[in-house]
């Protein structure tokens, strides 16, 4: 059974340049969340989709970034117009149901650097 | 919405000692606690969760404990190992979202 998937798994892009990230949930999950890590710092939440839908983008910068999880496919986070502030690791996560008390499961993140 | 406190932020202990890590939370709606583990560049994994109904989990030489009334949960590791060396996480679900809200980590270090 394989687990989170995300790639890729490093991504260099020059300031201006559009970001794609990909996840794809275990298998049997329809939940998917997405967040950033800083270096040296915690994750913080981005978003949160279901299929088809935004369920909570309230972690989601306003500008340039934007997230779908569409019927057939993995999720992709997007960011347009990299700048250097966006270096950072992407991780998701993905649960089977949602709720409060259910358990996310990581993938291995995407590393991006913005030179 | 949902802070969550952790400390310490370093951690460094010899091995076959024990390590605490502590974390306290402010939504007492709050009812689901993970602890996560990750080691330099990979992802984090979980190692131990507790639900509001218990006070206490174990696995191994891993323990959770929460005490509810306090808004406090401690991850407990007996015997260290140096693959234990890592850095560890503690979260929370924010409010009446379902976005986890995490500590800042705790950085273990087990010295052989």
């Amino acid at each position: 059974n394989a687990g989170v998937m995300q790639n890729p798994r490093h991504l260099v892009r020059r300031r201006g340049q559009e970001a794609r990230l990909r996840c794809s949930p275990m298998k049997g999950h329809s939940h998917v969340y997405w967040y950033r890590q800083l270096p040296e710092e915690g994750l913080k939440f981005m978003v949160y989709l279901q299929k088809e839908n935004i369920i909570d983008e309230s972690g989601m910068p306003k500008e340039r970034f934007s997230a779908e999880f569409p019927k057939e496919g993995p999720s992709i986070l997007r960011i347009q117009q990299v700048v250097r502030g966006d270096s950072a690791a992407y991780f998701c996560a993905s649960s089977p149901q949602g709720g409060r008390q259910e358990t996310q499961y990581f993938g291995p993140g995407t590393r991006l650097l913005v030179l | 919405g949902e802070n969550v406190e952790q400390h310490p932020s370093t951690l460094s202990v010899q091995e076959g000692d024990s390590a605490v890590i502590k974390c306290t939370y402010s939504d007492s709606a709050s009812n689901y606690f993970p602890w996560y583990k990750q080691e330099l560049g990979k992802r984090p994994q979980l190692i131990i969760d507790i639900r509001s109904n218990v006070g206490e989990k174990k696995d191994q030489r891993i323990a959770v404990t929460l005490n509810k009334t306090a808004k406090h949960f401690s991850l407990h590791i007996t015997e260290t190992q140096p693959e234990d060396s890592a850095v560890y996480f503690c979260a929370a679900y924010d409010g009446g979202s379902e976005k986890l809200v995490f500590g800042k980590g705790t950085k273990l270090t087990v010295n052989p």
